[in-house]
């Protein structure tokens, strides 16, 4: 099956400063690269994804960039908030169309205002 | 659509009884799966169905675990005879078409096992 890992695993940022969450995956198939968020206590909830046939997508304060001969991916968060704080975790598939992921270790990201 | 919707959402029960962790997926959705959660192991996917088929069984951690899905609109996933390291939030989650597309999960159940 698919080998998705994650680092780091907590991340401390200021205020306003940016914050970048990596993976990588194993499967060279994997097509489709979604990245959840979960607040304390609640569900995850996918906050951006990204297709193979393209390399990058923003969608405001977010971006993710998708390598896939290095077979990695990466989310940035810029100008990040105080309500950014919250668990992040990636996720690949390991089988075409049938939607089984395999998430990462997930990274609990600490914005101080 | 008021989303998948999970029950219950906490469940405290005694070693050694059976639970049952209950799951609406999204109308239309024809993928659902069942996660558990716990801070060692993280979101560990424990089976998946597709069209109410189960395809992948290959997460349940042992023969205590069981997940059925009889109709589109219904799953669930039982711990017969449950243990303490049964403990952790268990999560629902469903999703449109074939091909990869966003998994939405339900609130979840916290189950404690004492």
């Amino acid at each position: 099956g698919e080998n998705v890992e994650q680092h780091p695993s907590t991340l401390s940022v200021q205020e306003g400063d940016s914050a970048v969450i990596k993976c990588t995956y194993s499967d060279s198939a994997s097509n489709y690269f979604p990245w959840y968020k979960q607040e304390l206590g609640k569900r995850p909830q996918l906050i951006i994804d990204i297709r193979s046939n393209v390399g990058e997508k923003k969608d405001q304060r977010i971006a993710v960039t998708l390598n896939k001969t290095a077979k990695h991916f990466s989310l940035h968060i810029t100008e990040t908030q105080p309500e950014d704080s919250a668990v992040y975790f990636c996720a690949a598939p390991g089988e075409y169309n049938f939607n089984k992921f395999y998430f990462g270790s997930g990274t609990k990201l600490n914005v101080k205002p | 659509d008021a989303g998948v919707i999970q029950s219950p959402r906490h469940e405290v029960t005694e070693m050694g009884q059976e639970v049952t962790l209950r799951c609406k997926p999204i109308s239309g959705h024809n993928s659902l799966f069942w996660y558990r959660q716990t801070m060692m192991r993280g979101l560990e996917l424990l089976i998946y169905f597709n069209n109410n088929v189960p395809i992948d069984d290959s997460g349940m951690p042992e023969d205590r675990f069981s997940a059925k899905m009889p109709n589109a609109s219904f799953s669930t996933l039982k711990i017969q005879p449950s243990e303490p390291r049964d403990s952790a939030v268990y999560f629902c989650a469903s999703t449109a078409g074939a091909g990869n597309t966003e998994a939405f999960f339900g609130q979840g159940t916290r189950l404690t096992v004492v």
